[in-house]
């Protein structure tokens, strides 16, 4: 079965400082794989998505992630964090479903907490 | 172009009451998504539906939960007699086809069950 781990759940990083946040994925096929933020009281937003080609996948917000198929990881980076970074993000996977359509697998979430 | 519509995005009820839930996804979309999110954890698959038809609703509850998407009108997710356990923030999210595209997500609507 397809799943994602984020393993840290809190990461606390001062403001201007770099920042990556983990994750791992399981899954037995080609996937996809997306980072989300959510904000306090809000909905989801994508960060950035992998699809094909580059490895290295540039989102909004200054956000980085790199697609590592050997160890089967999608790790988070921004080099330099602000305060408004404070907030919730997911990593997902999207899996190809024997029906022909792609169920996002979503991992727990890590809380960013940017301190001034 | 509006994104994906929630409402109510506050909603109370006291056990035993029914919950609805409303999700309008963005214009062009046919594909919705419903999740779960308790406090403190992920986002947690419920049911995927296209207009009319119900595709994968393998992350549903066998009992109390329903969910519609008709030809007209939003997308309902139902709870029919809730219990307190049933408090929990539940978003909605569309896209234009159920493939590998971007799903955009709701601001959600938080259930609270008194």
């Amino acid at each position: 079965a397809q799943s994602v781990t984020q393993l840290d759940s809190q990461v606390p990083v001062f403001e201007e400082a770099p920042v990556e946040l983990r994750c791992n994925y399981s899954s037995s096929v080609s996937v996809y794989l997306f980072w989300y933020v959510q904000y306090p009281n809000q909905g989801l937003q994508l960060l950035l998505k992998y699809l094909s080609g580059s490895t290295l996948v540039k989102g909004i917000n200054g956000f980085e992630a790199e697609f590592n198929k050997s160890q089967t990881s999608f790790h988070l980076r921004k080099p330099s964090v602000h305060i408004s970074d404070t907030a919730e993000y997911f990593c997902a996977v999207s899996v190809s479903m024997k029906t022909s359509y792609d169920k996002v697998i979503f991992g727990p979430g890590t809380s960013l907490s940017v301190i001034p | 172009n509006a994104g994906v519509m929630q409402n109510p995005r506050h909603l109370v009820r006291r056990r035993g009451q029914e919950a609805r839930l409303r999700c309008s996804p963005m214009k062009g979309h046919s594909h919705v998504y419903w999740y779960r999110q308790l406090p403190e954890e992920g986002l947690k698959f419920m049911v995927y539906l296209q207009k009319e038809n119900i595709i994968d609703e393998s992350g549903m509850p066998k009992e109390r939960f329903s969910a519609e998407f008709p030809k007209e009108g939003p997308s309902i997710l139902r709870i029919q007699q809730v219990v307190r356990g049933d408090s929990a923030a539940y978003f909605c999210a569309s896209s234009p086809s159920g493939g590998r595209d971007t799903q955009y997500f709701g601001p959600g609507t938080r259930l609270t069950v008194l």
